[in-house]
C-alpha cells in the first residue's frame, strides 16, 4: 500500500535546467496537489487538480507547469530553474467529493538549484 | 489572500509540561485540519475540525475550533519526546483547497 510516491527525492539543478517531479497516487482519489514548503512558510499550493482532466492555479504558480496524466498522475515541470525555486515540494492526493476529508502526502522532493 | 499565522513559530519544552499552540487568519473558512510532519516525510492528519466552538480529543491532544470558524487551538498534556515535530494547521478554501499555516516546531526534550 504506496499511498502517494514522488520521484526522484533529491535532485540538484543548475539555473536555466529544465526537469519534471513525478507523483502518483494509489488510493483512487480525484484530487491531487503540488506544493512546494520553504522555512518559516508552511506549505504554499503551486497548483491543484480537482478531477481528471482539470487543473488549476494555486497560490504561487509562477514558473510552474503541471499534467494530470490520468487519474494516478500528476507531474509538475519547472521549465527554467532558478535559485528561488529551491524547496521541498509535496504532492498530496484527497477524496475531494467526500467534504473535509484529509489530504494524503508523498514524502516529498528536495529540490536545490544552484 | 487567505492567511493563517501559527504562534509560537519554535517551541522547545521538557517531557512532561503543557503546551498550545495557536492558529490564527481573519478569514472565516468552512473546516479546519492538524497535521504533524516529522522529518524527511510528508505531513500526516491528526483531526478535522468542522463546527465552530467543536473540541476534539485525541489521547493527550485536544483540538478548539473557534466559535467564529477563524482560529483553532492544539492542546497537548504532559508532552512527551514522540510529539516532537512540525505541526501545520490548513483550513479549507472552497471545495478543494486547503490554506496551510506557517507552521510551529515542537522539541520536547525527555
Amino acid at each position: 500500500n504506496a499511498g502517494v510516491t514522488q520521484t526522484p527525492k533529491f535532485q540538484v539543478l543548475k539555473t536555466g535546467q529544465s526537469m519534471t517531479l513525478q507523483c502518483a497516487q494509489d488510493m483512487n482519489h480525484n484530487s491531487m496537489y503540488w506544493y512546494r514548503q520553504d522555512p518559516g512558510m508552511g506549505l504554499r499550493l503551486i497548483y491543484y487538480s480537482a478531477s481528471e482532466g482539470t487543473t488549476d492555479k494555486g497560490e504561487v504558480p509562477n514558473g510552474y507547469n503541471v499534467s494530470r496524466l490520468n487519474k494516478r498522475e500528476f507531474s509538475l515541470r519547472l521549465e527554467s530553474a532558478a535559485p528561488s525555486q529551491t524547496s521541498v515540494y509535496f504532492c498530496a492526493s484527497s477524496e475531494s467529493r467526500i467534504r473535509n476529508q484529509p489530504q494524503h502526502f508523498g514524502d516529498g522532493t528536495r529540490l536545490s538549484i544552484l | 489572500t487567505q492567511l493563517l499565522e501559527q504562534s509560537p513559530q519554535f517551541l522547545s519544552i521538557q517531557e512532561g509540561e503543557n503546551l498550545t499552540v495557536y492558529c490564527n487568519s481573519s478569514s472565516v473558512f468552512s473546516s479546519l485540519q492538524w497535521y504533524r510532519q516529522e522529518p524527511g516525510e510528508g505531513p500526516v492528519l491528526l483531526v478535522t475540525v468542522v463546527t465552530g466552538g467543536e473540541v476534539k480529543k485525541l489521547k493527550r491532544l485536544t483540538f478548539q475550533f473557534g466559535d467564529a470558524r477563524k482560529d483553532s487551538s492544539l492542546h497537548i498534556t504532559a508532552a512527551q519526546p514522540g510529539d516532537t515535530g512540525l505541526y501545520l494547521c490548513a483550513g479549507a478554501s472552497g471545495t478543494y483547497k486547503y490554506i496551510f499555516g506557517t507552521g510551529t516546531r515542537l522539541k520536547v526534550l525527555a
